[in-house]
């Protein structure tokens, strides 16, 4: 199965910073989604087919990258952002999650 | 608004059995293919079952194959997970989903702790 690596594991960062996350595959994908997940919440679908953003989605979360490497990045972060964020592939079954990168807001 | 509500999780022993339900609502179900996702603090969230809108197709991660069955009932608008001869590495957080396309899980419950010990 595809193995997905996040990193970093954890982001320290200070609201209106900018943070970038990146994911990385054990094959070439055509298909990655970002979930964003709060303490005690359900994961929410952010970022779909590396670039697209999900409905009710802020402007400041963008997707980017092909092949092996993606990219989040949220471009100015709001104290709401603090969260453990995921991404997925769907190119291959079965479908698996990276372990998650944890942003902490200073 | 698409609201997924998961109940059935507890404590059972391990080769005991339990069946998860999910009522769906502000969408129309029987038009949705859906799942069930877990996660644990180990192995984070992994995939576990799909159904088709029509309930003709399901499919199975290998850890559950055989011994879970996922179901529908599109008249009740609930989902369900009839989970058998538990282990306990079953013991998760259990989230039904919908799918917007192909794996791709666009709506989430809040999930239903099911713990697994003797």
């Amino acid at each position: 199965e595809i193995v997905l690596t996040q990193s970093p594991a954890t982001l320290s960062l200070s609201p209106g910073e900018r943070a970038t996350l990146s994911c990385r595959a054990s094959q070439s994908l055509n298909y990655l989604a970002w979930y964003q997940q709060k303490p005690g919440q359900a994961p929410r679908l952010l970022i779909y087919d590396a670039t697209n953003r999900a409905t009710g989605i802020p402007a400041r979360f963008s997707g980017s990258g092909f092949g092996t490497d993606f990219t989040l990045t949220i471009s100015s972060l709001e104290p709401e952002d603090s969260a453990v964020y995921y991404c997925q592939q769907r190119s291959y079954w079965p479908p698996t999650f990276g372990q998650g990168t944890k942003v902490e807001i200073k | 608004e698409v609201q997924l509500v998961e109940s059935g999780g507890g404590l059972v022993q391990p080769g005991g059995s339990l069946r998860l339900s999910c009522a769906a609502s502000g969408f129309t179900f029987s038009t949705y293919w859906m799942h069930w996702v877990r996660q644990t603090p180990e192995k984070g969230l992994v995939w576990v079952s799909r159904i088709s809108s029509d309930g003709s197709s399901t499919n199975y991660a290998d850890s559950v194959k055989g011994r879970f069955t996922i179901s529908r009932d599109n008249g009740e608008n609930t989902l369900y997970l009839q989970m058998n001869s538990l282990r306990a590495d079953d013991t998760a957080v259990y989230y039904c989903a919908t799918e917007g396309s192909g794996y791709r899980f666009d709506n989430w419950g809040q999930g239903t702790l099911v713990t697994v010990s003797s």
